[in-house]
């Protein structure tokens, strides 16, 4: 159902500081996870993704790791720039009748200060 | 990168009419699309899964009769608001996936139902 009445956490940072987005999945047989940003009034916008056989993995800038015995996922941010502004969102997908459900977390907004 | 485009990226509309929303992949056949409604910062919320050639599965919560979907080519899928009304009124997105789990989203419908 909706998550109704539910305000998206916020992280602010300044520019130039690394930021951490942080992310709790729910389904321990979900074996893929995704992080999206998402600009206002957009789609959202692949960053980087993990495969459950993985704990880290880096991109230009970010870096996904991944902790399957608690269930965690972050984002890591380096050298946080204004246009890094966004709701962060990430995504689990797992299979479900011989197909992979993708289904989002809460989502995270992240305001950088020039 | 795999495109998806989505049409249109802003509808108004009177209440009781229909409404139909274009989802293309457009450099990939996508056997399986998604579509999500969203709500002013919050989470995607997961309407349905297209299927190529079949009938689209419902997420619980979510009337099959009010929200047709059709999947009629691995290219496109659209999705048609029955008789909307101003609780309608929404963000829709669809994503497409391509070669396994990785989605790539469309840029959105904003639905206003006046």
């Amino acid at each position: 159902g909706e998550s109704v009445g539910l305000h998206l956490p916020t992280l602010s940072v300044q520019e130039g500081d690394n930021s951490i987005i942080n992310c709790a999945y729910s389904n321990s047989a979900s074996d893929y996870f995704i992080w999206y940003k998402q600009e206002s009034g957009k789609g959202p916008q692949f960053i980087i993704d993990i495969r459950s056989n993985m704990d880290k993995r880096q991109g230009q800038r970010v870096t996904v790791l991944l902790n399957k015995t608690v269930k965690h996922l972050s984002l890591q941010i380096a050298a946080t720039q204004p246009g890094d502004s966004a709701v962060y969102f990430c995504a689990e997908t797992y299979p479900s009748g011989g197909s992979y459900i993708p289904t989002f977390g809460r989502g995270t907004s992240l305001i950088v200060h020039p | 990168g795999a495109v998806v485009s989505q049409h249109p990226s802003w509808v108004i509309c009177k209440s009781g009419t229909s409404v139909k929303i274009e989802c293309r992949s457009l450099d990939f056949q996508a056997t399986t699309m998604f579509w999500y409604r969203q709500f002013p910062k919050q989470s995607l919320m997961l309407m349905a899964t297209s299927n190529e050639g079949s009938k689209a599965t419902y997420e619980q919560g979510v009337e099959k009769d009010k929200f047709l979907i059709n999947h009629a080519s691995l290219t496109l899928s659209t999705l048609t608001v029955t008789s909307a009304h101003p609780e309608d009124s929404s963000f829709y997105i669809c994503s497409a996936r391509k070669a396994g789990e990785k989605l790539f989203f469309g840029s959105g419908t904003q639905l206003s139902v006046l």
